[in-house]
This record gives structure tokens, C-alpha cells and sequence, in this order.
């Protein structure tokens, strides 16, 4: 089955700076990666996701790049502020595994003033 | 259009007791899963469902069983509640290959 490996487990950023999260799958079948968001207390909520047959995607300023020889995708968040402070969850999902959904281990990001 | 609701919100069990935990989702999604959340911890799959009438075990399944009997609904069950089990569970549908839509999650605390 698939296993998603997250990097890194926590991240502390000033204001302003950029943010990279990690993640390395091992299913070469998964061709759907998401990444979610969550504030303390609620549910995660999806901020942007990206197929096999992309390369890279953005929505602001928040991009994920992908690369499928690798296995591995990143979540990249640009001039962060600190609404930007969070959990961040990575997953990957494919025919494969079945309907299988699993997530990595979490990053929690701190941005600070 | 509620999407997906977890009843209920908060549970106080003692140990050894039984409970039901019910999603619900009104979107037509074919999968169903259910999620823990312990603190300071990612989300662990606990069991999941690709459509009515299936139902398949995921990474932390001992101690819950799940039914999914009709296509909206998903139910898991603690037969006898442990203090380990106390955690955050969060449920989510999708459609194939699409984002996850999750409840607002049940705080359950087993004392």
C-alpha cells in the first residue's frame, strides 16, 4: 500500500519568508496529491492539489511542484504570514491503493512577526 | 448541502462501554473513511469504505469495527472502549481520486 513520508515535522519561519514542506510517496500508481490545512481545533480543509500529469501548479501564493520520477511533492507558501500558521498534511492517493487515502505525519508551521 | 457531519460532537466514555459514531455525507461520495487524530500526531486511518456494503481495515484498526450499510452513512464502533482509544476522530468522503471533505470531528474521552 501507499506510504507517505512528510518533511520536515515542524517549521518555524519569520513573516515574510518562504515555507517548504516535503513529501516523498512510495506507489508509483498515485497520481492525485493533496495538501491540506489545519487551524487548532478544526477540521483540515484542502488549500491546493495537483495530478500526475502536471508538473507544478499555484494559487497565489501558495504552489506545489511534483515530481513523479522521484516520488516526491512539495508545498512551497511565499511572502508567509501568520495566518499562515498551521498543520499542513500531505497525501497521496491512486487506483492502486484502492481508495486507500492516507496522510503524512503533519508540519506544524509557526510563522512569526 | 451539509456535506459531512459526525455525530456526535464530544463523548465521555467510561472504559469498557460501547459507542456508535455516525457520518453522514450528502454529496454522493463513493468512499467514506475514518480518521484519529491524537495530539501533536497526524491523522491515522482507521478503517475506510470504497462504496455501500465494503469496508477494508486501514493502519490502526484493532479495537473498531465499521459498517457502511447504506451509501451516505458510515459508522464505526467501539465494543469496549480503552483510554488509549481517547482521541480526536475525524471522518472524510470523496469522490475517486478528488479532495477529502471532513467532518468537524468528535472529541471522545475514555476515562
Amino acid at each position: 500500500g501507499e506510504n507517505v513520508e512528510q518533511h520536515p515535522s515542524t517549521l518555524s519561519v519569520q513573516e515574510g519568508d518562504s515555507a517548504v514542506i516535503k513529501c516523498t510517496y512510495s506507489d508509483s500508481a498515485s497520481n492525485y496529491f493533496p495538501w491540506y490545512k489545519q487551524e487548532l481545533g478544526k477540521r483540515p480543509q484542502l488549500i491546493i492539489d495537483i495530478r500526475s500529469n502536471v508538473g507544478e501548479k499555484k494559487d497565489q501564493r501558495i504552489a506545489v511542484t511534483l515530481n513523479k520520477t522521484a516520488k516526491h511533492f512539495s508545498l512551497h507558501i511565499t511572502e508567509t504570514q501568520p495566518e499562515d500558521s498551521a498543520v499542513y498534511f500531505c497525501a497521496a492517493a491512486g487506483a492502486d491503493s484502492w481508495g486507500k487515502f492516507q496522510f503524512g505525519a503533519g508540519t506544524q508551521v509557526v510563522v512569526t512577526p | 448541502n451539509a456535506g459531512v457531519t459526525q455525530t456526535p460532537k464530544f463523548r465521555v466514555l467510561k472504559t469498557g462501554q460501547s459507542m456508535t459514531l455516525l457520518c453522514a455525507q450528502d454529496m454522493n461520495h463513493e468512499y467514506m473513511y475514518w480518521y484519529r487524530q491524537d495530539p501533536g500526531m497526524g491523522l491515522r486511518l482507521i478503517h475506510y469504505s470504497v462504496g455501500e456494503g465494503t469496508t477494508a481495515k486501514g493502519e490502526v484498526p484493532d479495537g473498531y469495527n465499521v459498517s457502511r450499510l447504506k451509501k451516505q452513512n458510515f459508522l464505526l464502533g467501539l465494543e469496549s472502549a480503552a483510554p488509549s482509544q481517547t482521541s480526536v476522530y475525524f471522518c472524510a468522503s470523496r469522490r475517486v481520486t478528488t479532495e477529502a471533505f471532513f467532518g468537524q470531528g468528535t472529541r471522545l474521552t475514555v476515562v
